[in-house]
């Protein structure tokens, strides 16, 4: 029973436009969702986070969306850069809580 | 500046045999993390400790042993390898709120 799912295990992107990359939940008690990037032979590392008290956070070229009556959260790279190539993880935690539960992943891929 | 190293990077053992997995802070962080990451699975929680000799359960703990006794480090032990256990191991500490900081990974593969 998976409670965070990524469904798409890859997604190819031009170089310099729009990547989306999408993660649906099930349990309404988390309240806190974050995205990790991981380049291979590497750790996985923080992107950007959100709280479900919000529905946008903007970093830069990094914008995750949470949707939460849909239980679904996104996230938009403008523009995408060939250095964004890697495997996105979201993953999701509640509330006093300090494991979090991850998705499988989704590896993204530039083009030139 | 590493914040935390894991070691060894690679090894490669034969089931039955019994392997430890080290991780190093040098943060002083609470929470360490002790993960494995498959294709199609993510990461997956094996053990997790909030202090000096406190740990816990993961999800997926069977077969695995973890001991911390000193702040800097949390150690992970496979009593007996089996291929199962094949996978790549990743250490983290919990820097902010939900924010987790990883070490580079440790590769097992059991033959």
């Amino acid at each position: 029973d998976q409670q965070v799912k990524q469904n798409s295990p890859s997604l190819s992107v031009q170089e310099g436009r729009i990547s989306i990359l999408n993660c649906d939940y099930t349990n309404s008690m988390f309240d806190y969702f974050l995205w990790y990037k991981k380049y291979p032979a590497e750790g996985p590392t923080f992107l950007i986070s959100i709280s479900s008290i919000k529905d946008k956070n903007e970093d830069g070229r990094f914008t995750v969306f949470l949707n939460k009556s849909a239980k679904h959260l996104s996230l938009h790279i403008v523009p995408s850069q060939p250095g964004d190539s890697a495997v996105y993880f979201c993953a999701a935690s509640m509330d006093s809580n300090y494991q979090l539960i991850w998705g499988a992943g989704t590896k993204l891929i530039i083009k030139p | 500046d590493a914040g935390i190293t894991q070691s060894p990077r690679h090894k490669v053992t034969e089931t039955g045999t019994p392997v430890t997995l080290r991780c190093h802070q040098t943060e002083n962080h609470r929470y360490m993390y002790w993960y494995r990451q498959d294709p199609g699975h993510g990461l997956r929680l094996i053990h997790y400790s909030y202090g000096v000799k406190d740990t816990d359960k993961g999800e997926v703990s069977d077969g695995y042993s973890v001991s911390r006794s000193k702040t800097e480090d949390f150690l992970l032990t496979l009593e007996s390898a089996t291929s199962s256990q094949t996978s790549v191991y990743f250490c983290a500490i919990m820097r902010g709120t939900g924010e987790l900081f990883f070490g580079e990974g440790s590769r097992l593969t059991v033959l």
